[in-house]
């Protein structure tokens, strides 16, 4: 039980579609970020969210979108998905503080485009 | 383009001896180090993370860190069986905005 929550587990969408996925940080941690990991690959950045303002972002094109909530909840926004788009999605949260620290990741949301 | 390499493998060790994975970076910027263990079909786990000069030991892991040769390895001590996975190399340059850049992983198997 990493205390980092991520929802749906799987999911199957059509090329072209729209989908969102979520996340609920680990209790104290105000800094989420997302990686996508294709297989075979590691992890790769795509965007870190702190105090609901996106502070970071990887080399991913404006339809990956994504929101913290006052919480420190929060969702990935995909729009126009493409076949390359599967692949499984981390949620990683940790406290601003001890990002040199690591991070805690979820358990991810595969995601499978057709 | 910050880069971060490891040997892919496998790399296959015996039960009892010592696995030695390695990993180089490109930025010399890069502050923080860490060493991630993935299961198949599951999310990365922390195990070691490193961000001066030398050695730093917790259990049966020894992480090095040599900054001026660009060059992380993790030393797993006494292999056991579920030690098999992929492991992750991951790299922070400097601001934490920056994310973690990741190495491909090195998938160990331990022979019993």
């Amino acid at each position: 039980e990493t205390g980092v929550t991520q929802s749906p587990t799987h999911l199957i969408k059509t090329r072209g579609q729209q989908v969102t996925l979520r996340c609920s940080s680990q209790s104290g941690h105000n800094t989420v970020s997302w990686y996508q990991q294709a297989l075979g690959q590691g992890p790769q950045f795509i965007f870190q969210y702190y105090r609901e303002e996106e502070n970071g972002r990887g080399n991913f094109p404006p339809r990956f979108s994504g929101l913290q909530f006052p919480n420190y909840s929060s969702e990935l926004n995909v729009n126009a998905l493409e076949l390359d788009d599967s692949a499984l999605y981390l949620c990683a949260s940790s406290s601003i503080m001890t990002l040199n620290y690591g991070y805690t990741f979820g358990s991810g949301t595969r995601l499978t485009v057709v | 383009q910050k880069e971060v390499e490891q040997n892919s493998g496998p790399l296959s060790v015996p039960e009892g001896a010592i696995a030695s994975l390695n990993c180089t970076y490109s930025d010399r910027g890069s502050q923080s180090f860490f060493w991630y263990r993935q299961y198949s079909g599951k999310s990365p786990e922390l195990i070691m993370f490193i961000y001066s000069n030398g050695d730093k030991e917790d259990g049966r892991f020894t992480a090095q860190l040599n900054k001026a040769s660009q060059y992380v390895s993790l030393l797993i001590r006494d292999s056991q069986p579920s030690d098999s996975a992929t492991y992750l190399c991951a790299v922070r340059t400097g601001g934490g905005a920056d994310g973690l850049t990741f190495g491909k992983g090195t998938h160990l198997i331990i022979q019993p």
